[in-house]
């Protein structure tokens, strides 16, 4: 596709549930990202991969949550026994190599845990 | 500390006029990139613009405009002849050698007809 995708646009998920979020980066993009953005707040870093590596994961917040990217394209971002507090919006970025190069997102995936 | 501040919360114009967000970042490193996004309504963010620490030469862009300035650690961001369509959230963020993107919390603009 012209963009990066996301699936579901919006998931309401019980307190409990485990829930998956898709990511498809722009086609050919090695890099992929994972963040986490708050009400009125900036998106914050979850994750990063470069193909099917995880190079970082110091910012998820905690060990339920869970990425992957098994073979270098479709990621997947997991969150078993949601909370509340994990209600937010989860955006996936792409970009073409590095880190560093722009990084350009997907429409987001809108959690909200009851 | 390696942070993006956007001291505006909101911002308010009427169509027509200029308007300058601003940023400020702090970073120890020398090698790092400055980026704008916007994020209207739909919630998809943007991309605006990406520089790197070694090129201070400001940039227009049709109405946009960035001037960046590594003596005062600034990367503003103005619109010429706002239109409600600019309406949207603005972010500034800064990534340096490594993969963690920080943002700023948001400049909110609101363009009035």
């Amino acid at each position: 596709g012209a963009g990066v995708s996301q699936s579901p646009r919006y998931k309401v998920a019980k307190r409990g549930q485990d829930v998956a979020l898709r990511c498809d980066p722009i086609s050919g993009h090695v890099s992929l990202f994972w963040y986490q953005q708050a009400l009125g707040q900036g998106p914050e870093f979850l994750t990063y991969f470069q193909n099917e590596a995880q190079l970082d994961k110091s910012g998820l917040p905690s060990d339920r949550f869970f990425a992957e990217r098994p073979e270098g394209s479709v990621s997947t971002l997991k969150i078993q026994r949601t909370q509340q507090e994990d209600s937010a919006v989860y955006l996936c970025a792409s970009s073409l190599g590095a880190a560093q190069e722009t990084q350009y997102f997907g429409p987001g995936t809108r959690l909200l845990v009851l | 500390a390696q942070k993006v501040t956007q001291a505006q919360t909101e911002i308010s114009v009427v169509e027509k006029e200029d308007v300058t967000l601003d940023c400020v970042y702090e970073t120890r490193d020398t090698t790092y990139y400055l980026f704008w996004y916007k994020q209207p309504p739909s919630g998809e963010l943007v991309f605006l613009i990406r520089r790197n620490s070694f090129d201070e030469q400001n940039e227009i862009s049709g109405r946009y405009s960035w001037n960046f300035q590594k003596s005062t650690s600034s990367f503003n961001f103005t619109i010429t002849a706002s239109q409600v369509v600019d309406s949207a959230v603005y972010f500034c963020a800064l990534i340096w050698l490594n993969n963690d993107m920080r943002f700023g919390a948001g400049t909110r603009l609101t363009v009035k007809p």
